[in-house]
């Protein structure tokens, strides 16, 4: 077990529809990352965020944003779904206000949009 | 470009075998992280090693060995004497610190036959 929470484990919504998923970090983490995981597009790193500001985007639609909040959680918002944004997210958490630590990684939620 | 280059999709060995799984990552900056992480059937990401550009010695973990070479930018690892729960899909992954991102390679997936 990481420490770190993700909800929900599983989604399924429309195409159209916006969802909002959840993380939590680990105890004393301030870092949080968010990944996506597709068989087409592979593991890719979407945004990061510490102690509240943003901190990296990568290759983050401008439908999909993020924030984090004052008690650390974050929220991932992804808005006027299509099929290809099925896949599985990953949350991260680490203490490092970059990328160049270990990072502890969530058990994902699996979203399917039909 | 690809950042992180992972040429075997798929590996299959017998147990008690070693393998090795292969990393080949791009970057121009002098300062830069290389990981390795397993994703096992369960799905969740388990952090297994990280390097920094200036250390290029060679790691031994149990049965796990990393060989980082930076003149052939190759961030190799070693898995000796494998065993049936080594089975997973291996990431390597890059930390760059221009625009602070973090790239993952595409995923080498292992199977070990008992």
């Amino acid at each position: 077990d990481s420490g770190v929470t993700q909800t929900p484990k599983h989604l399924i919504t429309a195409t159209g529809q916006r969802v909002t998923l959840r993380c939590s970090p680990r105890s004393g983490d301030l870092s949080v990352y968010w990944y996506q995981q597709s068989l087409d597009q592979g593991l890719q790193f979407l945004i990061q965020y510490y102690n509240g500001e943003e901190r990296a985007k990568g290759n983050i639609l401008e439908r999909f944003s993020a924030q984090q909040f004052p008690d650390l959680h974050s929220e991932l918002n992804l808005s006027s779904l299509e099929l290809g944004d099925s896949a599985l997210y990953f949350c991260a958490s680490s203490d490092a206000s970059g990328t160049y630590n270990e990072q502890f990684f969530g058990p994902g939620t699996r979203l399917t949009v039909l | 470009a690809q950042k992180v280059t992972q040429a075997q999709t798929e590996i299959s060995v017998v147990e008690k075998e070693d393998v090795t799984l292969d990393c080949v990552y791009e970057t121009r900056d002098t300062t830069y992280y290389l990981f390795w992480y397993k994703q096992p059937p369960s799905g969740e990401l388990v952090f297994l090693i990280r390097r920094n550009s200036f250390d290029e010695q060679n790691e031994i973990s149990g049965r796990y060995s990393w060989n980082f070479q930076k003149s052939t930018s190759s961030f190799n690892f070693t898995i000796t004497a494998s065993q049936v729960v080594d089975s997973a899909v291996y990431f390597c992954a890059l930390s760059q610190d221009t625009g602070n991102q973090f790239y993952f390679g595409t995923g080498t997936s292992l199977t070990v036959i008992p």
